[in-house]
């Protein structure tokens, strides 16, 4: 088996500060994710990237940058912190596209913007 | 554009009561459907998936039914156990659109009480 590793856990920032969260995945995966998760709003997705140098807008990318420079890592930049932010980020990989093979996911970074 | 509806937020039951979650999606293609479930602390996982009309996913109790007349995935399970507590989200992948987001609906928390 495989295992995302993100880090990290907790993150703790100010208004307009650039916070970074990264991902490592060790199942050999081509496509990686990031998620935004929110209470009562379901996950949305960020940004994705189907290959190393890769990177695909989700519907949520605005405020936030992407970057894939290895295959097995995939790392997020709020670039832009917003006073009393909180939410879950999720990292995913998958084999295969979404609509063929699932996503696992990491345990996902918590941030908190005082 | 696609979307997915989950209408109970919050599903409260005995152990050993029937389950059902609630989810319909609306999409311009036809998309693949999944589950996931979440425990507490951890990420998501994948549970099931279908593709065609007609189709059963199932895996550990659950299963459903992917119905394209009434546009709905409703999950289901025989008999509940405490250890089922835990999130629930109904998704959609639509391949025709070209893309490869997840859609995700907005959960629902399962609390099973002994």
């Amino acid at each position: 088996g495989g295992i995302i590793t993100q880090t990290p856990k907790f993150l703790i920032g100010q208004e307009g500060q650039k916070l970074t969260l990264k991902c490592q995945q060790n199942f050999n995966h081509d496509t990686m994710y990031w998620y935004r998760q929110d209470s009562g709003k379901g996950l949305r997705l960020i940004y994705y990237s189907i290959t190393e140098n890769d990177l695909q807008k989700g519907d949520l990318s605005e405020g936030y940058d992407a970057s894939r420079e290895k295959k097995s890592s995939f790392s997020l930049t709020v670039t832009s912190a917003q006073k009393n932010e909180m939410a879950v980020f999720l990292c995913a990989s998958s084999i295969e596209g979404p609509n063929t093979g699932q996503l696992y996911f990491g345990e996902g970074s918590k941030l908190t913007v005082l | 554009g696609d979307s997915v509806t989950q209408t109970e937020g919050q599903v409260a039951l005995s152990e050993e009561d029937f389950l059902t979650i609630h989810c319909n999606y609306s999409a311009s293609g036809y998309p693949a459907l999944f589950w996931y479930v979440q425990y507490p602390g951890e990420g998501p996982q994948f549970l099931f998936r279908a593709s065609r009309d007609k189709e059963k996913g199932s895996s550990r109790g659950f299963e459903a039914t992917y119905d394209k007349g009434t546009t709905s995935f409703h999950l289901r399970k025989a008999s509940v156990q405490e250890s089922d507590s835990a999130v629930y989200y109904c998704a959609l992948g639509d391949p025709s659109s070209g893309s490869w987001q997840l859609i995700f609906g907005s959960g629902t928390q399962l609390t099973v009480m002994p």
